[in-house]
């Protein structure tokens, strides 16, 4: 089972600031990973997949970057609503899927 | 628009048995595969398991397989979770989540969830 790790665990910015999170996989999962954003008592979103790839509706302040086994995920500048916890997860060796154990973007 | 609603999520006692259901609209739901992806409370994300669209391929985590059954009935829009000898570590909120893939294919990655639906393992 490929382990994905995330970091940092909290990341404290405020609205304009730039978010880098970061994903590393214990073996390569190639480009076939993907981000997700779960706010407070909601379902996950999808974000990003393939590493780069913005999925449907994602506004353009979300990227993605990475191949083999570190991957980063950047929002350019924060709006309020994208506080919130991101996971990612990768489909390169299944079963099973495996998630990150999720990055949490607070409030400075 | 497309909605997936979980419904069935209860208390029950270890080693008691569960089904959930999960209600699909807004696409055409036998071009799509399916999973079920479970999260404690306040932790993590883990995959529990696939039905393939087009067919009757199932996959499962370990250690839910010879425990849980997937199933669907695309004349009812509907997948299924058949949950049997539960352990206190099935507690979770259980989704239903939609393939990307579409017709086709399985990609693995999950482009619409429900809302859930809170499974309590405890006696």
């Amino acid at each position: 089972e490929i382990v994905l790790t995330q970091s940092p665990a909290t990341l404290s910015l405020s609205p304009g600031e730039r978010a880098t999170l970061s994903c590393r996989a214990s073996q390569s999962v190639h480009s076939y990973l993907a981000w997700y954003q779960q706010k407070s008592g909601q379902a996950p979103r999808l974000l990003i997949y393939d590493a780069s790839n913005r999925a449907t509706g994602i506004p353009a302040r979300f990227s993605g970057s990475g191949s083999g086994t570190d991957f980063t995920l950047t929002i350019s500048s924060l709006e309020p609503e994208d506080f919130a916890v991101y996971y990612c997860q990768q489909r390169s060796s299944w079963p099973p899927v495996t998630f990150g154990p999720g990055t949490k973007v607070d409030l400075k | 628009e497309v909605q997936l609603v979980e419904s069935g999520g209860v208390v029950v006692q270890p080693g008691g048995s569960l089904r959930l259901s999960c209600a699909a609209s807004g696409f055409t739901f036998a071009d799509y595969s399916m999973h079920w992806v479970r999260q404690v409370p306040g932790k993590g994300l883990e995959w529990v398991s696939l039905f393939s669209w087009g067919g009757d391929t199932t996959y499962y985590r370990d250690s839910v397989r010879g425990r849980f059954t997937i199933s669907r009935d695309n004349s009812k829009n509907s997948l299924y979770l058949q949950m049997s000898r539960l352990r206190t570590e099935d507690t979770a909120l259980y989704y239903c989540a939609r393939d990307s893939g579409g017709y086709g294919q399985t990609n693995n990655y999950f482009d619409y969830w429900g809302q859930g639906t809170l499974v309590t393992v405890s006696s």
